[in-house]
């Protein structure tokens, strides 16, 4: 069973619409989070959920709204796509309380802006 | 905020070498320190972590030191195989804190 994972895998699209990117973890943890990583490998948290309460909003522009209906769920949304937001983007989880918890990261999501 | 500065970005050993990577970081706050390893096409794998009430940690071939006086950590894998040839970051939180820092990694190969 795949602890945490997200679609789609890849993602080619236009600049300009509108896409959204899909992660689930059957963990049972309390704590999700999205990462991008450009193309120099730099890893930059962009957002962290606890409880599907936004705790960590990285100075993501607003364009990018995550959303977790549930414990287990947190989409990303990403409006008015632009060639600067092509990079992977990953889901992880993690249990308990802040950041000092190993994290489960998921495949990723290969997004490509055209 | 926390910065985490890595090096080398590129690091090139012999099988049965060792392998050092270092890490330093910025905010003396920080007490939490993991080190995640990245298969090409997956995503980051925890390998190793410390915490800074300990100086240093051993898990088999792989081990981790701390420095808090320097705010400097280092990874140091021993007797190294063709497949941890992969990308490594290290990275620095503050307990308490949903935000893991992570560094720019390095680009481990190790040859047969």
């Amino acid at each position: 069973d795949t602890a945490v994972s997200q679609t789609p895998k890849y993602l080619v699209t236009q600049m300009g619409n509108d896409k959204s990117i899909k992660c689930e973890q059957n963990l049972g943890h309390d704590t999700m989070y999205w990462y991008k990583q450009d193309s120099k490998k730099f890893l930059k948290i962009m957002f962290s959920y606890n409880n599907k309460e936004l705790i960590i909003n990285e100075t993501v522009p607003n364009r990018f709204s995550p959303k977790s209906p549930d414990k287990a769920h947190l989409n990303l949304h990403i409006n008015s796509l632009e060639l600067g937001d092509s990079a992977v983007y990953f889901c992880a989880s993690s249990s308990g309380q802040g950041s000092s918890y190993e994290q489960y990261f998921g495949p990723g999501t290969r997004l490509t802006v055209t | 905020g926390e910065n985490v500065e890595q090096h080398p970005s590129t690091l090139s050993v012999q099988e049965g070498d060792s392998a050092v990577i270092k890490c330093t970081y910025s905010d003396s706050a920080s007490n939490y320190f993991p080190w995640y390893k990245q298969e090409l096409g997956k995503g980051p794998q925890l390998i190793i972590d410390i915490r800074s009430n300990v100086g240093e940690k051993k898990d088999q071939r792989i081990a981790v030191t701390l420095n808090k006086t320097a705010k400097h950590f280092s990874l140091h894998i021993t007797e190294t195989q063709p497949e941890d040839s992969a990308v490594y970051f290290c990275a620095a939180s503050i307990d308490s804190s949903y935000k893991l820092i992570f560094g720019s990694g390095t680009r481990l190969l190790v040859r047969p």
